[in-house]
């Protein structure tokens, strides 16, 4: 079956533009997560949806940086004012219900590079 | 909070020598311990995971353990091959997310 996909796979931006980033998780899985991750650098928590509620935005580096799930499936996470240190890989993630506890199936990531 | 930390961070061994990483956590009330291997331009992706009521688990050539007195749990890898060469990264669960370790670069040399 389908995985999880993310799109664009590419996102090349200047300085103050705002981003939108998509994920399509696997079908009925309810639980969404967001991470990004720096050139060589590990997996930062940025927020977790179960179906369309996010209990858990603690990740979300600044006010700048917002996500939403709709319907229970496809989720957005969008930066606005983009800085220069917004530049990473944009990973999410998709379980069947709590991923804190079940196998989490990884998308192949937006790279975003901020100019 | 929970804090979950890898070592080593680089590991170079010879093909078919083991290889083992090691990662502690901070929390006692951790159950589940996965671990995930993200190689060169790939998505991290699992290769093993351990929950809190068994102290071992193995698949094949990798194996997991985990001391929960101690809390700390290792991934071992035998027999490494060329395939195994990547970024392994140990996780622990607290509340609605995994903590991730920093990750560990593994090398094989031929």
């Amino acid at each position: 079956g389908a995985g999880v996909s993310q799109s664009p796979s590419n996102k090349v931006t200047e300085k103050g533009k705002d981003v939108e980033l998509r994920c399509d998780p696997i079908s009925g899985h309810t639980a969404l997560y967001w991470y990004r991750q720096s050139l060589g650098q590990g997996l930062e928590f940025l927020i977790y949806f179960q179906g369309n509620s996010a209990p858990d935005k603690s990740g979300l580096p600044s006010d700048r940086f917002s996500a939403e799930r709709t319907g229970g499936s496809v989720s957005t996470l969008t930066i606005q004012r983009t800085q220069q240190e917004d530049s990473a890989v944009y990973l999410c993630a998709s379980s069947s219900w709590g991923g804190s506890y079940n196998e989490q199936f990884f998308g192949p990531g937006t790279r975003l590079t901020v100019l | 909070g929970e804090n979950v930390e890898q070592h080593p961070s680089t590991l170079s061994v010879q093909e078919g020598d083991s290889a083992v990483i090691k990662c502690t956590y901070s929390d006692s009330a951790s159950n589940y311990f996965p671990w995930y291997k993200q190689e060169l331009g790939k998505r991290p992706q699992l290769i093993i995971d351990i929950r809190s009521n068994v102290g071992e688990k193995k698949d094949q050539r990798i194996a997991v353990t985990l001391n929960k007195t101690a809390k700390h749990f290792s991934l071992h890898i035998t027999e490494t091959q060329p395939e195994d060469s990547a970024v392994y990264f140990c996780a622990a669960n607290s509340n609605y997310q995994l903590i991730w370790g920093a990750g560990t670069k593994l090398i094989i040399k031929p």
